[in-house]
């Protein structure tokens, strides 16, 4: 079974610093794929950056960037330069790949971010 | 917009009712994904159609059932409904399988009182 462990509750942060929203998780699967989603208070899931498995380097999405660690089943979200905007709640998500199976997104609990001005 | 239409957005109704949920997927996506969105449960994989056929089920009650039509739109029907059931309620859809891009729609955000 998949299962994805998001620590933090809520995390605050000043306007305009970077801040780091921890994501670590847990598959037997060879083959897999992370997935950070935000969703604000009106309810969207907004897709943000993903990362394969197999990728080498980090992904990166304008201010979004993917701090993957595979040995360390680690996918950090790192937003860069906050914004008032960025407040919301934050779900890390992955996808296994099963042969034949169904590309189902396996969600973390979420967590809260405040992007304090 | 992000191409992937649900209606109603909100949808209020009393116990034991039934309703149905519709999703219009992104032009061109084959797959459609439920998800249930609850507090205490967090976001739930609920079940995965891909061209018409059920790919995939997942934490969906009986009471629960859903279809995907061959204009590739979906509707997930609830029944017998609880308080319990009031959740958002997410459908989503991809290209087909084996591809990574998921596209989330609004949500239905359903209260039963």
């Amino acid at each position: 079974a998949q299962k994805i462990t998001q620590t933090q509750p809520g995390m605050f942060v000043q306007e305009k610093e970077a801040v780091t929203l921890d994501c670590t998780y847990d598959t037997s699967d060879p083959s897999y794929g992370l997935f950070w989603y935000k969703q604000p208070s009106s309810g969207e899931m907004i897709f943000l950056i993903y990362q394969g498995s197999y990728d080498q380097q980090n992904a990166t999405e304008g201010r979004y960037s993917l701090n993957f660690q595979k040995a360390r089943k680690s996918a950090n979200l790192v937003i860069s330069a906050s914004q008032l905007g960025d407040s919301a709640m934050y779900f890390c998500a992955m996808r296994p790949w099963p042969q034949g199976g169904s590309e189902k997104l396996v969600f973390g609990k979420g967590t809260k971010l405040t992007v304090n001005p | 917009d992000s191409g992937v239409t649900q209606t109603p957005k909100h949808l209020i109704t009393a116990t034991g009712q039934r309703v149905t949920l519709r999703c219009s997927p992104r032009s061109g996506d084959l797959s459609v994904y439920w998800y249930q969105q609850s507090l205490d449960q967090g976001l739930q994989f609920l079940i995965h159609y891909y061209n018409g056929e059920e790919r995939a089920k997942g934490n969906i009650l009986e009471r629960f059932s859903a279809q995907q039509f061959p204009d590739l739109h979906s509707e997930l029907n609830l029944s017998s409904l609880e308080l319990g059931d009031s959740a958002l309620y997410f459908c989503a859809s991809s290209v087909a399988t084996g591809g990574y891009g998921y596209t989330f729609g609004s949500g239905t955000r359903l209260t039963v009182v």
